[in-house]
């Protein structure tokens, strides 16, 4: 069965620095999201991404936030100038539309 | 503002069915109702989807009453392994359209 891919499985990272984490969707979506999790905590969504654009963000996120898909297969996050507060699981999903999102298994990004 | 709410936690014996309920008030008209199941060090796992009335697969079935402010995810004689968090996923109207995911509701299965 087709997976949602993630890279790295675990980010470490000076508070300050800019981390991309990476996501390659299954093949045929067209729909791609990216959610957070602080640890013990719920999963909040960030933002859904589609036709080479963001459809939907959160409050979460802001300007330090965004969201690229540089070519065919991969969907990228990028945080800009990491604070304590980012250190969190990050989940990247795809959908084919109104179908169940797939997710992959996440990045545990720890800033120091 | 616009939310889901689950219970935080249950306990069940395995062989038994566990019911549990998900408020949402504000769910969009067009929007499904949605349910993942999270293990520890995982990303969620789709369960079951549904809009109306009863959905029913090989693992869950979706009770949604005709209002649709609510919907109950029933699993049918739980084993050990069925210990995890799981969580409803709706699309409401506020403002704005948002996706909303409930706090999760932490499953555990005695033996």
């Amino acid at each position: 069965e087709p997976e949602v891919t993630q890279t790295p499985s675990h980010q470490v990272t000076q508070m300050g620095q800019e981390v991309i984490l990476r996501c390659v969707p299954i093949s045929n979506h067209l729909y791609f999201y990216w959610y957070r999790q602080i640890l013990g905590q719920k999963v909040e969504f960030l933002v859904s991404f589609y036709n080479n654009e963001i459809s939907e963000k959160s409050e979460i996120f802001d300007d330090q936030f965004s969201v690229e898909r540089p070519d065919g297969s991969n969907f990228t996050l990028k945080i800009r100038s990491t604070k304590l507060e980012d250190s969190a699981m990050y989940f990247c999903a795809s959908s084919e539309g109104d179908q169940p999102q797939h997710f992959g298994d996440g990045t545990r990004l720890s800033i120091l | 503002l616009a939310k889901t709410t689950q219970p935080i936690s249950m306990d069940s014996y395995e062989g038994q069915e566990v019911n549990i309920t998900c408020s949402h008030n504000n769910i969009a008209t067009n929007d499904y109702i949605t349910w993942y199941q999270q293990f520890p060090s995982q990303g969620p796992r789709f369960i079951i989807q549904g809009y109306k009335t009863k959905v029913t697969n090989e693992v869950a079935s979706l009770f949604i009453p005709a209002d649709r402010k609510s919907s109950t995810l029933s699993l049918p004689r739980v084993s050990l392994s069925d210990t995890a968090v799981y969580y409803c996923l709706v699309g409401v109207e506020d403002s704005n359209y948002q996706l909303i995911w409930g706090a999760g509701t932490k499953l555990i299965i005695k033996p």
